[in-house]
């Protein structure tokens, strides 16, 4: 398995400005994800991070909008820019790792942010 | 695109009882995994339980149990003698097979379960 601790847990931000979220695994990984998960929705995939390339992002999801950066092979973040009410969300770092002879993927506790 | 479909927004089970939640899934693929993940209220997302494709046996952890009809694309979730701490949000996710795919998850909209003491 893996753990994911992210930061900050909680945030309320102002509309205009930015914050950017970290994502910290107890292991070497390949891929993180980051999702985000809008109030009593489900999950929607922002984009995949790659150490050593640049981010892939699904569809409605843009760089300029959602930078992402993967320095090293434990380690991640994701900016929110020129935020929104309506980015006011929950935002989650995702990891595929092995486990039980299979490939599964483990969350962090998310970081709720809210935008005034 | 695959896609995942959990029917019942809302369920509720009484302590100690059988429960079991839904899911169908749409996908051309034969090779796959399923998971269930629970999220409480803390918001952290909890694996369940896995199930690869290949496989013909039901995945089972403990009071958890899945029920994975291939051919039907059907895969339910049993919860056995539930417990106080099996409220949660429950959401079926399916994911490819190769790494090439990019191990994205493709989840369901939930399943809001209360227990009832």
């Amino acid at each position: 398995s893996a753990v994911i601790s992210q930061k900050p847990s909680r945030d309320i931000c102002q509309r205009g400005t930015s914050l950017t979220i970290q994502c910290q695994v107890d292991s070497q990984v390949t891929m993180m994800f980051w999702y985000r998960q809008q109030p009593g929705q489900s999950l929607t995939l922002i984009a995949t991070a790659n150490q050593g390339s640049e981010a892939t992002y699904e569809s409605g999801f843009v760089i300029d909008k959602f930078p992402i950066s993967r320095p090293n092979l434990t380690f991640s973040t994701l900016t929110v820019s020129n935020m929104s009410p309506e980015d006011s969300s929950i935002y989650l770092c995702s990891v595929a790792a092995l486990a039980g002879g299979g490939d599964t993927q483990y969350f962090g506790p998310g970081t709720r942010l809210t935008v005034l | 695109a695959q896609t995942v479909t959990q029917s019942q927004p809302e369920m509720s089970v009484q302590e100690a009882e059988t429960v079991t939640l839904s899911c169908t899934y749409d996908t051309s693929e034969s090779d796959y995994y399923l998971f269930w993940y629970k999220q409480p209220p803390s918001r952290q997302m909890i694996l369940v339980i896995r199930q690869e494709a290949y496989k013909q046996q039901n995945a089972t952890e403990n009071r958890f149990s899945v029920n994975f009809q291939k051919a039907a694309k059907s895969f339910s979730l049993k919860i056995s003698d539930s417990q106080l701490g099996d409220a949660a949000m429950y959401f079926c996710a399916y994911r490819t097979w190769g790494e090439t795919s990019g191990s994205r998850l493709t989840f369901g909209e939930g399943t809001q379960l209360t227990v009832n003491p």
